[in-house]
Formats: structure tokens, sequence, C-alpha cells
């Protein structure tokens, strides 16, 4: 089955415990992304990977790291959370950007 | 950047009627249009697109049109249903220019 997974799907930390949340999918898609969701904003962009090893800052990278290392998997960093960085985060992948993008569940990581 | 403005952002209907969402955007080199419904607690999912060089698309109830000019495209659904009611998306990206902007998202409501 095509899918995109997210692990973990609830987080609960404190501010300063680096975290990371792993994405992988399945379709051999090129194009990866993250996004965080906050009512009222809608979806911002975090970052992007065209492929293995090729990634760039989104709209909000600010405090979050990535990496590509495999095409599969494209997990996102917080080094050192803060309370700001409570959101619901989805993991998407795709043939590239101008194709349908294909969402993973969702994180939902709270900060305090 | 390109920038994405979306319209309404809550729409209450009639189950029957007929529902209108509008999106703008900035920059006129982007030419790949998506729209995402989001049910409670679910992720976002792609129910149809629109790329530059055609004016307006259908899948049964649902249409989107574009609008070059004026740099805006317009979601609309036919004939709404219950199931009908989500939270939904435009988006809008250009070749060449990785990013996927979103807009900030319109609640449907559609009322038995």
């Amino acid at each position: 089955e095509a899918q995109v997974t997210q692990n973990p799907r609830y987080l609960i930390t404190v501010t300063g415990k680096k975290l990371t949340v792993t994405c992988s999918q399945n379709m051999n898609h090129e194009y990866m992304s993250w996004y965080r969701q906050d009512p009222g904003l809608g979806l911002r962009q975090i970052y992007y990977s065209m492929n293995v090893e090729v990634t760039d800052k989104g709209d909000v990278p600010e405090g979050y790291k990535v990496s590509r290392k495999e095409k599969r998997n494209f997990p996102l960093i917080l080094e050192s959370p803060s309370p700001n960085q409570t959101s619901l985060y989805f993991c998407a992948s795709s043939f590239t950007v101008g194709h349908e993008q294909y969402f993973g569940p969702g994180t939902r990581l709270t900060v305090t | 950047g390109e920038n994405v403005e979306q319209h309404p952002s809550t729409l209450s209907v009639q189950e029957g009627d007929s529902a209108v969402i509008k999106c703008t955007y900035s920059d006129s080199a982007s030419n790949y249009f998506p729209w995402y419904k989001q049910e409670l607690g679910k992720r976002p999912q792609l129910i149809i697109d629109i790329r530059s060089n055609v004016g307006e698309k259908k899948d049964q109830r649902i249409a989107v049109t574009l609008n070059k000019t004026a740099k805006h495209f317009s979601l609309h659904i036919t004939e709404t249903q219950p199931e009908d009611s989500a939270v939904y998306f435009c988006a809008a990206s250009m070749t060449g220019f990785q990013k996927l902007v979103f807009g900030t998202g319109t609640r449907l409501l559609v009322s038995p």
C-alpha cells in the first residue's frame, strides 16, 4: 500500500529537549516536504527536499533541521524545542512539487 | 516570494446549495494550483488541481477555474452534501521554484 508514515503521532516534551520526528514514504518520490499547521495560518512549509542530499528552506525554517540521506526518509529535527513550536506537523511526498502531495497522518507536538 | 490569499475563512451552506471558495496569488509565474480537503482529524488530500495552460477543470460535483490575468482561482462545489464539510486549502507553485504555498484554509459547513 502506497503511504507516508510519521512517528510519533503524539509527543509532549519540554523546552530544550532535542527530538526527531521521522517520515518515510514507499512511493519512490523524489520530493518530500515538512509543514506545520496552526489555526488561522493554514499549512506552512518548513523545509523541502528535491532528492537525496538536496534540501532547502521553506517559509518557516527557524528552529528546525532536516536531512535526506535516503530517498524514502526525511526526518525533522528540533534541536532545542520551544513552546512556539507547539503545532501539528505533516510530512508529505510527491514526484515533484507540481504533482499531488501525499500527506502523512500528522504529528501533534506539544512543547511545555 | 509567492503569497496566496484565501476567502472566505468560513462558509456555511444548506445541503444542495453551491459553495465557492476563492484564492488569489501574487506571482504571475505560478503555474500549478491544487486544492486539498482536510476532514476533521485527518490529513489533507488532493481533490482537484489545475495547471496554468487550462482555464477550467471539472470532476463530478467539483470544478476549479483559473483566471491568469487577475491571478485568482476558485473552487466550485455543486449540490453540496454533509460529507463535503471540511477545511479546504488552495495552493500555488511554479516550475523551478520548489515551494508549495498554501492559503489559510476555508472551513465549509454543509447543514442537512
